[in-house]
This record gives structure tokens, C-alpha cells and sequence, in this order.
């Protein structure tokens, strides 16, 4: 099956930086891939997601790429903000899984004012 | 348009018990999924239903199972609970109509602690 992989594990940034997290997957089939954050005491709530027949999306102050070749996608967050403290995860999963997605270990993301 | 609701928000139980937790999706949406969230493996897929029908299902024993209603609605069950099953358990929902790769809203979850 699917292995997503995600790195790094915590991250710490300075409020105003930019914080990147990579994830890779192994199934070549995938070709959907989301990124949820989740605050304390709360459900994943989706923030962007990125189909394999693009290799760019941005929203704002996030953006995520996707190389298919090296099978591995990239969430990024620009002029961090305090509020943007949270874990992240990636997922991906592929055309006819029926919605079962393979999570990444998800990111702690800590932004210091 | 109101969000993923599930309930109780909290559960505490013993050994040995069984447990339901209940999902209700987001209005139109007809594909339920859930999630187990564990500090140690994560978020894990349990099943997913569409229009009363498991579709797929993940590596978890027979102890869990689910069901969906024909207002979408969900249901999932833990039999025999054991010290291993504490977590966080995630409902997610979709609209189902896309070949497997919807955008899912997740719920706010129902924490069980079993003792």
C-alpha cells in the first residue's frame, strides 16, 4: 500500500519567516494530495490540496508544489504568523481508493512572536 | 452551511465495553469516512461508507465496524473495547460522486479513553 512520509517533525520559525514541510509517498498512483491543519482539540481542517495534473497551487500565503518524477510534494507558508502554530499533516491517496487517504506523521509547526 | 457533527464529543469507558460513536455529514454529502488518531500511528483509515455501502475499508479488527443510514448519517461501533483502542476517532465527509479522491471535511472528532 501507500507510505507517506513527512518531514520535519516539529518545526520552529520567527514570526514573518517562511516554513516548509516535505512530504514523499510511494505509490506512483496517487494523485490526490491534501494538507490539513489541526489545532488543539480540533478535527484536521483542510488549508489547500494539489491533483497531479498540476505542479503548483497557491492560496495566499500557502502554497503547495508536487514533483510526480520524485514523488514528493511540499507545503509552504509565508510571512508565518502566530496563529499559523499547529500541526500539519499531508495525505495522498489515488483515483477508485474510495476516500481512504495515507496521512502523513504530521508536522508541529511553532511560530514564535 | 453547517459542518461535520459528531457526538458525544467524549466518551470514557472500561474494558470489555462496546461503544458507538455517531456522524452526522455535511448536508448534500453522501461518503462518510473514518479516521483513527493515535499519538503512536497517527491517522489511520477505519472504512469509509457511500449510500448505506462500505466501499473500502483499513486494516483494523473485526471489533470495528460501522454503518451509514440513508440520510447519510453514520454510525461506528467498538466491540470488546481494549486499553488500545483510546483515541481520538475523526469523521470525515464528502460528496462520494468523484472517483475516490474528494476533498474531505473533517469533524471536530470524539475522544474515547477506555480505562
Amino acid at each position: 500500500g501507500e507510505n507517506v512520509e513527512q518531514h520535519p517533525s516539529t518545526l520552529s520559525v520567527q514570526e514573518g519567516d517562511s516554513a516548509v514541510i516535505k512530504c514523499t509517498y510511494s505509490d506512483s498512483a496517487s494523485n490526490y494530495f491534501p494538507w490539513y491543519k489541526q489545532e488543539l482539540g480540533k478535527g484536521p481542517q483542510l488549508i489547500i490540496d494539489i491533483r497531479s495534473n498540476v505542479g503548483e497551487k497557491k492560496d495566499q500565503r500557502i502554497a503547495v508544489t508536487l514533483n510526480k518524477t520524485a514523488k514528493h510534494f511540499s507545503l509552504h507558508i509565508t510571512e508565518t504568523q502566530p496563529e499559523d502554530s499547529a500541526v500539519y499533516f499531508c495525505a495522498a491517496t489515488y483515483f477508485y481508493n474510495f476516500n481512504k487517504f495515507y496521512f502523513g506523521s504530521g508536522t508541529k509547526l511553532n511560530v514564535k512572536p | 452551511k453547517a459542518g461535520v457533527t459528531q457526538t458525544p464529543r467524549y466518551l470514557i469507558k472500561t474494558r470489555g465495553q462496546q461503544v458507538t460513536l455517531s456522524c452526522s455529514p455535511i448536508s448534500g454529502h453522501r461518503s462518510v469516512s473514518w479516521y483513527q488518531q493515535t499519538p503512536g500511528q497517527g491517522l489511520q483509515f477505519l472504512f469509509e461508507y457511500f449510500s448505506e455501502t462500505q466501499r473500502n475499508k483499513g486494516n483494523f479488527p473485526g471489533r470495528f465496524s460501522g454503518r451509514q443510514f440513508s440520510n447519510s448519517r453514520s454510525e461506528m461501533n467498538v466491540s470488546t473495547l481494549e486499553l488500545g483502542d483510546s483515541a481520538l476517532y475523526l469523521c470525515a465527509s464528502s460528496s462520494g460522486v468523484g472517483r475516490g479522491t474528494d476533498t474531505q471535511y473533517f469533524g471536530p472528532g470524539t475522544r474515547l479513553t477506555v480505562l
